[in-house]
């Protein structure tokens, strides 16, 4: 199976501040890597998509990029509503898989 | 607007069985691969299994191979996740998405393994 770890698991961080999460595949997955954002007590939200393309809706501010085996995903201000946890997802190889996420706190 | 709606989470003992639904709404559903992703409480998400438009391509992750089972029916525009055998580590909430990469989510249906 395909090991995705993310970096940090946890980060604080404060509202203004530019932060990027790193996710790191075992294999090398080419560009079949999604990240996904989910808030407490509700469902995973679709951000990005093959590694870089931005869901529909989705702000600007939020922004992915790499390929093989080391993607990231950076948000360039943060909000608020931003605070949350972030999961990668590969869908290179099955079983698909997620990293074990990342929580973003206020500080 | 599309919607996703699971029902048909519950209690139930290990070995037991459960079948969950997941009504969809508001677009093609005959066109779209469908996910089952899982939670533990305070844990992560665990893609589950699968399932292409057509119905003819399925995937599990292994450690449910052999116990659950992902069908549609696409005149009534419905998921389905039959767990058999369950243990008390399936324990979780239960994701319907569309797509392999999940795009939209229901709110999730949880079951709960225990004696």
């Amino acid at each position: 199976d395909v090991q995705l770890t993310q970096s940090p698991s946890f980060l604080s961080a404060s509202v203004g501040d530019r932060v990027t999460i790193t996710c790191r595949a075992s294999q090398g997955i080419n560009s079949y890597l999604a990240w996904y954002q989910q808030k407490p007590g509700k469902a995973p939200k679709l951000l990005i998509y093959a590694a870089s393309t931005l869901q529909s809706g989705v702000p600007s501010r939020f922004s992915g990029s790499g390929s093989g085996t080391e993607f990231s995903l950076t948000i360039s201000s943060l909000q608020p509503e931003d605070f949350a946890t972030y999961y990668c997802q590969q869908l290179n190889t099955y079983p698909i898989t997620f990293g074990q996420g990342t929580r973003l706190e206020i500080k | 607007e599309v919607q996703l709606v699971e029902s048909g989470g519950g209690l139930v003992q290990p070995g037991g069985s459960l079948r969950l639904s997941c009504a969809a709404s508001g677009f093609s559903f005959s066109d779209s691969w469908m996910t089952w992703v899982r939670q533990a409480p305070g844990k992560g998400l665990e893609w589950v299994a699968n399932i292409k438009e057509d119905g003819t391509e399925k995937n599990y992750v292994d450690s449910v191979k052999g116990r659950f089972s992902i069908s549609r029916d696409d005149a009534k525009k419905s998921l389905f996740l039959q767990m058999d055998s369950l243990r008390v580590d399936d324990t979780a909430f239960y994701y319907c998405g569309r797509g392999t990469v999940v795009s939209a989510w229901g709110r999730g249906t949880l079951v709960t393994v225990s004696s």
